[in-house]
């Protein structure tokens, strides 16, 4: 298993700043995601986070736009650029630790409560 | 491309058993997950279904048949605390694809 943290667990912003979100995990992972959930929807995968290169984005969502950092295997950031209030939702990372059965399985954050006014 | 469907919402009864059902179509099938997520909470693991044939946990259990593209979770004994969000998922290339989560209300 894996235990995450995210920072901040909530925030409330206005429109066009920036927010970062970051992810910690208690151990080296191989796989890291970061997910959107709109209020009373599921789980939306925004991108797959990589460490040492580029993150590798979902249909409709773009890197200008949600920009990912992964400097090592235990830390990732997401930040949500210029944002609308299109853009409140939680956030939540995940990660997959490639090891046990099944190896599918993932171990979510607590999540981050964005507020867009 | 993948695609998975559950009801929307479900309300049950203390005490009784509750079975929530999971269709899908996948390319390529890697197993079937179900999780529990609790309102303003992060989804938890519940179970992992590859193999057709039911799975028992505890009050829970997960059926697959891969041959119908179908899953459901039974909820047995059911308790208050049961009440949350259950999202069937299953593995695409490198990620979990979810279903949009069955919200299930237990009352008293």
């Amino acid at each position: 298993s894996a235990v995450i943290s995210q920072k901040p667990s909530r925030d409330i912003c206005q429109r066009g700043t920036s927010l970062t979100i970051q992810c910690q995990v208690d151990s080296q992972v191989t796989m890291m995601f970061w997910y959107r959930q709109q209020p009373g929807q599921s789980l939306t995968l925004i991108a797959t986070a990589n460490q040492g290169s580029e993150a590798t984005y979902e249909s409709g969502f773009v890197i200008d736009k949600f920009p990912i950092s992964r400097p090592n295997l235990t830390f990732s950031t997401l930040t949500v650029s210029n944002m609308s209030p299109e853009d409140s939702s939680i956030y939540l990372c995940s990660v997959e630790t490639g090891t046990g059965a099944p190896s599918y399985e993932q171990y979510f954050g607590p999540g981050t409560r964005l507020t867009v006014t | 491309g993948q695609n998975i469907d559950q009801p929307t919402e479900m309300t049950a009864t203390e005490g009784a058993i509750v079975q929530i059902n999971c269709t899908y179509q996948t390319s390529g099938f890697n197993g079937l997950f179900w999780y529990q997520q609790h309102a303003g909470e992060a989804p938890t693991f519940l179970s992992y279904n590859v193999l057709d044939g039911l799975e028992e946990k505890g009050r829970f259990s997960s059926f697959l048949s891969r041959s119908k593209g179908y899953s459901y979770l039974l909820l047995k004994e059911l308790q208050m605390k049961d009440s949350a969000s259950y999202l069937c998922a299953c593995p695409g290339a490198n990620n979990l694809f979810f279903g949009t989560g069955t919200r299930l209300t237990v009352i008293p």
